[in-house]
């Protein structure tokens, strides 16, 4: 079946930039998905991504995929500790179900 | 707007007992719902997908079961709860083919 990976963690100091790397496996996928959870709380989308784009930036947010190698990254500009969360990749497959990554915690350090 | 409420926020219940979690979507019609599970705040786990009334597909076996009764609203239960039933439950909904949108999430203990 289809699988999402990412790195579990990421440490970054205040101001820095930040890289959360997701790789998948299903070469059917339509849309890519950023999702931004802080503590005790749901699941917000951050940003999404067609297929057939390379690139998207929404403010700080900076979304790259790369379709041949299977790999989604989001880049954070100026990173704030309120940027401080897990962050789920999620790809849609077939039947238009989302799969979606275990979650790299994101750590800002002041 | 679309919204999407999910109550209680917390729950303690003693094993054995049964539970109901309740999901309502408001401001759109015929959505897609669904069921996760996250425990211990890592990856999500799909329980329950529901594309209309009454039809509830089953992603794992389970000691949960799914129910559908009006077009928005969406309902978790058990008839006895499990100490391995305790997490963090998101119910979410989407429409065609738009991005998954979340409700706040029930954290469950089971004690």
């Amino acid at each position: 079946g289809e699988d999402v990976e990412q790195s579990l963690f990421l440490s970054v100091r205040e101001g820095d930039s930040s890289v959360i790397n997701c790789t998948y496996t299903d070469s059917s996928s339509t849309y890519l998905y950023w999702y931004k959870q802080e503590p005790g709380a749901g699941l917000q989308l951050l940003t999404y991504i067609f297929s057939n784009m390379d690139m998207k930036q929404d403010q700080r947010l900076t979304v790259l995929l790369n379709k041949k190698d299977k790999h989604l990254s989001l880049r954070i500009a100026d990173t704030q500790t309120g940027d401080s969360a897990i962050y789920f990749c999620a790809e849609m497959g077939a039947g238009n179900m989302l799969t979606f990554g275990g979650g790299t915690r994101l750590m800002v350090k002041p | 707007s679309q919204t999407i409420h999910q109550w209680p926020a917390t729950l303690v219940q003693p094993v054995g007992s049964p539970l109901s979690l309740e999901c309502t979507v408001e401001g759109t019609s015929n959505p897609n719902l669904y069921w996760y599970r996250q425990a211990a705040g890592r990856g999500l786990q799909l329980l329950f997908y529901s594309v209309g009334i009454g039809q509830i597909s089953s992603e794992v076996p389970q000691n949960l079961s799914a129910s559908r009764p009006q077009d928005r609203q969406f309902i978790l239960s058990s008839k006895k709860l499990l100490l391995s039933d305790s997490g963090f439950y998101l119910c979410a909904w989407t429409v065609g083919d738009s991005p998954l949108h979340f409700g706040n999430g029930t954290r469950l203990t089971v004690t």
